[in-house]
């Protein structure tokens, strides 16, 4: 298994512009995440999913987008980049069975918006 | 509202001695506890799981307890080594709900 694959490593935008942010988990996990990181700071939680076709907003939900149409992708979208969304973005889901609770982390996106 | 804190923010120690980083919650509900260790640039690595039913897990040099009662998880690593130098994450999991401490960011100098 390749556990949890964020696409792109890096990424620079320019004010105004958008991008979606890809997160694919071959694990076949219901319950998927994503966070934003910002230097020196915790991890925020902006969208979550508990399944295919079902989203639901995190705690800084605000200039992002994100769909759920099949199990194993999640991508994450940014219609208009604004420096404030330059952070590092994690993509996770959540195991089942023996690893019920276990967090999965992709290595993450870096993204500046200048 | 839920919070984890971790404590200290920030340690620097020689190499050898051991580590202790420390974690509580503001609530006794039943929870998982995960802790983490995220190196410069790179994504999380998970390092050990205690699930609600269980004190403590141990993996090599890392050893994690769970207290519930007082609301506190710690972290110890046996004989640092500069290797162990990142910032260690402690995740409070209740169901599909996540809470991440501040971290802690370790220093080991050779």
């Amino acid at each position: 298994n390749a556990g949890v694959t964020q696409t792109p490593k890096f990424r620079i935008l320019k004010i105004g512009q958008s991008m979606t942010l890809q997160c694919a988990q071959d694990m076949n996990h219901n319950y998927m995440y994503w966070y934003r990181q910002d230097p020196g700071m915790g991890l925020k939680l902006i969208y979550y999913s508990v399944g295919a076709g079902i989203t639901d907003k995190g705690e800084v939900p605000n200039g992002y987008n994100v769909s759920r149409s099949t199990t194993e992708d999640f991508p994450l979208r940014l219609e208009l980049a604004a420096p404030s969304q330059t952070s590092v973005y994690f993509c996770a889901s959540l195991g089942t069975g023996l690893a019920k609770n276990i967090q999965y982390f992709g290595a993450g996106t870096r993204l500046s918006v200048l | 509202k839920q919070e984890v804190t971790q404590i200290p923010a920030a340690l620097s120690v020689p190499e050898g001695e051991n580590l202790v980083l420390n974690c509580s919650f503001t609530d006794s509900a039943i929870y998982n506890l995960q802790w983490f260790r995220q190196d410069p640039g790179k994504g999380l690595t998970s390092l050990l799981l205690i699930q609600s039913s269980q004190r403590e897990q141990t993996s090599g040099r890392l050893n994690a307890s769970l207290d519930k009662s007082s609301g506190r998880s710690t972290l110890y690593i046996a004989a640092s080594q500069p290797g162990d130098s990142a910032t260690y994450l402690c995740v409070r999991a209740a169901g599909n709900k996540l809470t991440f401490g501040g971290g802690t960011r370790v220093l080991v100098k050779p």
